[in-house]
């Protein structure tokens, strides 16, 4: 069965200072991973994918399949960033199925 | 379109009551999905359609929970003889063939059994 481990349930951070919020997953296939941000009031929607490997917000997330890992970075945080950020992963590529998330991590970007 | 919309936005009812939510997805999407959160998790799976087809239950969907979609378009989830252990929010995504795999998300309902 698939698996979505968000470590840290709260992220405290500067601003400017760097982020890295971690997930790591289970997954005997070949996943596909996202990161989706729910800002306070709003609903959830999708910050980035692993297969478009970019940069939205100033955020990346490289995929490391040799350590099941999708950590979510970004260098220099801003005070909007805060934000409940959750881990997903696709258990069946090519097809339209679940998405398994994790836990979540509550970024909070203070000055 | 204004994205996927949910009806109502919040729920409160008693134990052993029924309840019955609604799902407008995005227009020209043709799959759907419902999730449940709790607090301190993060969504979980509970059932998808592909237009009016229910291809994928989870075992969280006890025989309590329905889920469908009659034309393809709205859904509805109804809960039966609702017990406190039901209270959580109730998400609504939906997704295109051609959008790949982002879903949508509505902005849930949020049910609260006394």
């Amino acid at each position: 069965a698939q698996r979505v481990t968000q470590p840290e349930k709260l992220l405290s951070v500067f601003k400017g200072a760097p982020v890295e919020l971690k997930c790591n997953y289970s997954y005997s296939g070949s996943p596909e991973l996202f990161w989706y941000v729910q800002y306070s009031r709003q609903r959830l929607q999708l910050l980035l994918r692993h297969i478009s490997r970019e940069s939205i917000k100033g955020f990346t997330a490289d995929l490391n399949k040799g350590e099941t890992s999708f950590h979510l970075k970004k260098p220099f945080a801003q005070e909007e960033d805060s934000a409940m950020y959750y881990c997903a992963l696709h258990s069946h590529p090519g097809t339209a199925s679940k998405l398994t998330f994790g836990t979540g991590t509550r970024l909070q970007v203070t000055l | 379109d204004t994205g996927v919309s949910q009806d109502p936005r919040h729920k409160i009812t008693k134990r052993g009551q029924n309840v019955t939510f609604r799902c407008d997805p995005i227009s020209e999407h043709n799959r759907l999905y419902w999730y449940r959160q709790t607090l301190g998790q993060g969504p979980e799976f509970l059932t998808y359609f592909q237009n009016e087809a229910q291809l994928e239950k989870s075992r969280l969907l006890s025989d309590r929970f329905s889920a469908e979609r009659p034309k393809g378009s709205f859904s509805t989830l109804e809960i039966q003889r609702t017990e406190q252990g039901d209270s959580a929010m109730y998400l609504c995504a939906s997704s295109s063939f051609a959008g790949g795999r982002e879903q949508f998300f509505g902005p849930g309902t949020r049910l609260t059994v006394l």
